[in-house]
């Protein structure tokens, strides 16, 4: 079984509706993120959380909220979805490393959302 | 602000060529840097890293040094196959404020021929 896991896999929706994407993973990680993948853009920080009490905005947050029901699951919304919000959404987990920041990263296999 | 440049893609090699996947970066202090690569319709994996000046990363017959002077983590591979045809990420970790975020290149997609 897949360590980190995300549901749905694709998703067809239309703008104005409320979207949930879920993230569950099994590595008994603390750090937990959500990033959006754009041809030529490469992934961008959504949001990351550090604990359950412990969550924080990344560089596009916009438009985008979380929920961190638990140690492994970690939910990304779209309160309203509009159409630039169509991408491949990444979830990921770490441990902290070995003081200097170096984690390594363990993604799931992705979302893939279009918005109409 | 830390940012990382790679390489236009798509890569296009015949297999057994040598391979070279540019990256540079920008950062203050004193980043670990990362290469994930993305095989199709999946999640990206960590393939190398490096978390100082001079260290060399290697896997799967991949290679990279941190070259702090050119501020450059260049992918390397002597050999490509056909396997190796996926999209490869290079990225930074800001190693001073412990947070692990990653900062992302923009991805070159190699493709590799028979």
């Amino acid at each position: 079984d897949a360590d980190v896991t995300q549901t749905p896999r694709n998703r067809i929706t239309k703008t104005g509706k409320r979207i949930m994407l879920e993230c569950s993973q099994t590595k008994g990680h603390d750090r937990m993120y959500w990033y959006r993948q754009d041809p030529g853009l490469g992934l961008r920080l959504i949001y990351y959380s550090f604990d359950v009490k412990d969550i924080n905005k990344g560089e596009i947050s916009d438009g985008y909220s979380v929920s961190r029901q638990a140690q492994a699951k970690f939910s990304l919304s779209l309160e309203s979805a509009i159409p630039n919000q169509t991408a491949l959404y990444f979830c990921a987990t770490s441990a902290p490393g070995d003081g200097r920041g170096v984690d390594t990263q363990y993604f799931g296999p992705g979302t893939r959302l279009t918005v109409l | 602000g830390n940012s990382v440049t790679q390489m236009e893609g798509p890569v296009t090699l015949s297999e057994e060529a040598f391979l070279t996947i540019n990256c540079t970066y920008t950062a203050t202090g004193y980043p670990s840097l990362f290469w994930y690569v993305q095989y199709p319709g999946e999640g990206l994996q960590l393939l190398l890293k490096a978390t100082k000046a001079d260290d060399k990363g290697s896997n799967k017959g991949f290679e990279a040094t941190y070259r702090k002077e050119t501020t450059s983590f260049h992918l390397e591979k002597g050999s490509v196959q056909v396997s190796d045809s996926a999209v490869y990420f290079c990225a930074l970790s800001d190693g001073s404020s412990n947070t692990g975020k990653l900062i992302f290149g923009q991805g070159t997609t190699l493709q590799v021929k028979p």
